[in-house]
């Protein structure tokens, strides 16, 4: 089963606005982490944002922030006032446990396309 | 500080070529994970490595994959004998000591294309 949806196959923005990624994940896990990774057309995977399953608080980062629902596991990624170099495909990824590692399970993804 | 180190960058051989794939994990980085990108499979974690010992390899495809970590700044990613189906990016990722909070950083892959 997947552990992380993502159901936005691709996505187009106009310049300066925001837009939302969507990212849902299963998990029975207390402890969880979730990470948001960009992928430009060039290729490398670049972290963007991490969120704990005990934060609190939304985390943000520059423009991105996530809006983290646990009740509904969702941890969607937001980019405010999107930029021509934020096209790139978009991964919502996620750890489970704490006491001992586990390995990270990374969704589709998501293509953002930002017009001028 | 240097990031993770791929090689080749590119590769293009012909089907039943042996390939080597090789990283360089950041320094003082204790885990090690070898993903595949394709069009169709996405993001698939091949094998991961903790203080170079082999954690869990069971997404390595088939016999025809190995990998190994002789010490902790370096690993490898042998396909032998190579088919076409193998073509892909391979990435090479490190992290740190065993925390939820730790991302991995990626090396920029190794695009794969077996003729």
């Amino acid at each position: 089963a997947q552990k992380i949806t993502q159901t936005q196959p691709g996505m187009f923005v106009q310049e300066k606005e925001a837009v939302t990624l969507d990212c849902t994940y299963d998990t029975s896990d207390q402890s969880y982490g979730l990470f948001w990774y960009k992928q430009p057309s060039s290729g490398e995977m670049i972290f963007l944002i991490y969120q704990g399953s005990y934060d609190e608080q939304n985390a943000t980062e520059g423009r991105y922030s996530l809006n983290f629902q646990k009740a509904r596991k969702s941890a969607n990624l937001v980019i405010s006032a999107s930029q021509l170099g934020d096209s790139a495909m978009y991964f919502c990824a996620m750890r489970e446990g704490w006491a001992s590692y586990d390995k990270v399970i990374f969704g589709p993804g998501t293509s953002l396309s930002v017009i001028p | 500080d240097a990031g993770v180190i791929q090689s080749p960058r590119h590769e293009v051989t012909e089907m039943g070529q042996e390939v080597t794939l090789r990283c360089k994990p950041i320094s003082g980085h204790d885990y090690l994970f070898w993903y595949r990108q394709t069009m169709m499979r996405g993001l698939e974690l091949l094998i991961y490595f903790n203080n170079n010992v082999p954690i869990d390899d069971s997404g390595m495809p088939e016999d025809r994959f190995s990998a190994k970590m002789p010490n902790a700044s370096f690993s490898t990613l042998k396909i032998q004998p190579s088919e076409p189906r193998d073509s892909a990016v391979y990435f090479c990722a490190s992290s740190p000591r065993d925390r939820i909070d730790q991302p991995q950083h990626f090396g920029d892959g190794t695009r794969l294309s077996i003729l």
